[in-house]
This record gives C-alpha cells, structure tokens and sequence, in this order.
C-alpha cells in the first residue's frame, strides 16, 4: 500500500476553510485517496474519496493534484464540531477474488478549530 | 451513510474472562467486515478481515487463537476476546463494507481487563 504523510496537527478559526493536506507519492494508478476523520472517543467517519478528479460533497472538497502524488481536503467553513483527527489513506485494490482491500490508517492530523 | 453497530459501548471485564463484542450492520448486507484496535494516543490498527461464511484473515501479529471472529451472516461479526489480561484493554472498531462501496465504522467498544 502506498503511504501517505500528512501534519501531525493543525488550526484553523471556526467559519474559515480549513485546508488539510497529504501526500501519496508513491501511489499507484489505480488506488484511490480516501478521507476519513475520527472525533474523540468514536469510530471513524467516511468524508469522501477520489481517484483522479476533484470531489465534492455536503462534507467537504477533494483537490487531487494532477501528478495524484498529493491532495487536499477543503472543509469550507469549519466549525467548532470539525475539531477530530483526519485521516489521508491510500486504499489497496487488493488481489484475487474475494480478497478484500484493506483501509489501513496512519497517523493522521489532528484539527483544531477554534472560536 | 450505512449504520454500523458495535454492543457494548463498555465492557469491563476480569483477567482471564472472555469477552464477546457485537458488530452488526444495520441497513446493509456487508459482505466484508474488519476489525481494527486502538491504543490511546495511537492510530486505529487493522487486526483482521473477514468475509461472510469464511475463516477470518488475521494481519501479522495478531493470534488467531486470542480473538476469535465470526461472521455468520451479510449483517452480524463478532469479536471474542478469549483469556484477557490487562494488555487486551483497548478500543475496538469494527468495520463493514459492501463490495465496491465506501467502508462504514462502527462507534466501538472500550475494553478495560482488570
């Protein structure tokens, strides 16, 4: 699976965007990126993911860039309730039939939004 | 987004008990569901995979033996924690997927051996 660096934490003023980046540099052409964050105490939770193009959703943006060796995931007006561990992942296809592909986790950034 | 359960919330348990923890998935068929566990202050670790009506797949590491899975249905796994000693206090995550769909977590379970 390719690995992904990411902060190990980061602020940002409630209202604004908060911008959180990751690099995958030694991604592969056909695994995707993957976002999830996990607030204190709870199992972690799906924001959106990509292959390619920019995603976006009711959560947040995905910008890919176009080398797909790094990314960014936008949250446009972050709140108090944001305030969680983000992680980047590189998703493994895995192999054979019936193998499953596996999300495995780093250490994530830890986001802070604050008054 | 797909629920995905875990009971209980809590457990805490006497060294050398077991202790069994539910997954369940609530308004989906999962055809795949994982189980990670989380240490404080570290991130979550994978522990195993498993596939509805087959044997568990168990990352390196992580005794087979100690952490039985079963996953007898597209909507029920479970995790039993056999002999625990304080060392298996932890937070325990589990996981389900459909094939080629996003993966859903479920709130986990706070493991406490005394």
């Amino acid at each position: 699976d390719a690995k992904t660096t990411q902060p190990t934490s980061m602020d940002c003023a409630e209202g604004r965007a908060a911008n959180l980046p990751c690099n995958h540099s030694t991604i592969s052409g056909n695994e995707y990126v993957y976002w999830y964050r996990q607030i204190h105490s709870q199992g972690p939770q799906y924001i959106i993911h990509g292959l390619k193009n920019n995603e976006t959703n009711e959560m947040a943006s995905l910008i890919i860039t176009e080398d797909r060796k790094s990314s960014t995931l936008i949250l446009p007006h972050a709140t108090l309730r944001d305030t969680a561990v983000y992680y980047c992942i590189v998703r493994s296809t895995g192999q054979g039939s019936g193998t499953a592909s596996k999300l495995t986790f780093g250490t994530g950034t830890r986001l802070q939004v604050t008054l | 987004g797909a629920v995905v359960s875990q009971h209980p919330s809590r457990v805490i348990c006497k060294s050398g008990t077991s202790v069994k923890i539910e997954c369940r998935s609530l308004d989906f068929q999962a055809t795949t569901m994982f189980w990670y566990r989380q240490f404080p202050k570290q991130s979550l670790m994978l522990m195993a995979t498993s596939n509805e009506g087959s044997k568990a797949t168990y990352e390196q590491g992580v005794e087979k033996d100690k952490f039985l899975i079963n996953h007898a249905s597209l909507t029920l796994s479970t995790l039993t924690v056999t002999s625990a000693h304080p060392e298996d206090s932890s937070f325990y995550i589990c996981s389900a997927r459909v094939r080629g769909k996003e993966q859903y977590f479920g709130p986990g379970t706070r493991l406490t051996v005394t």
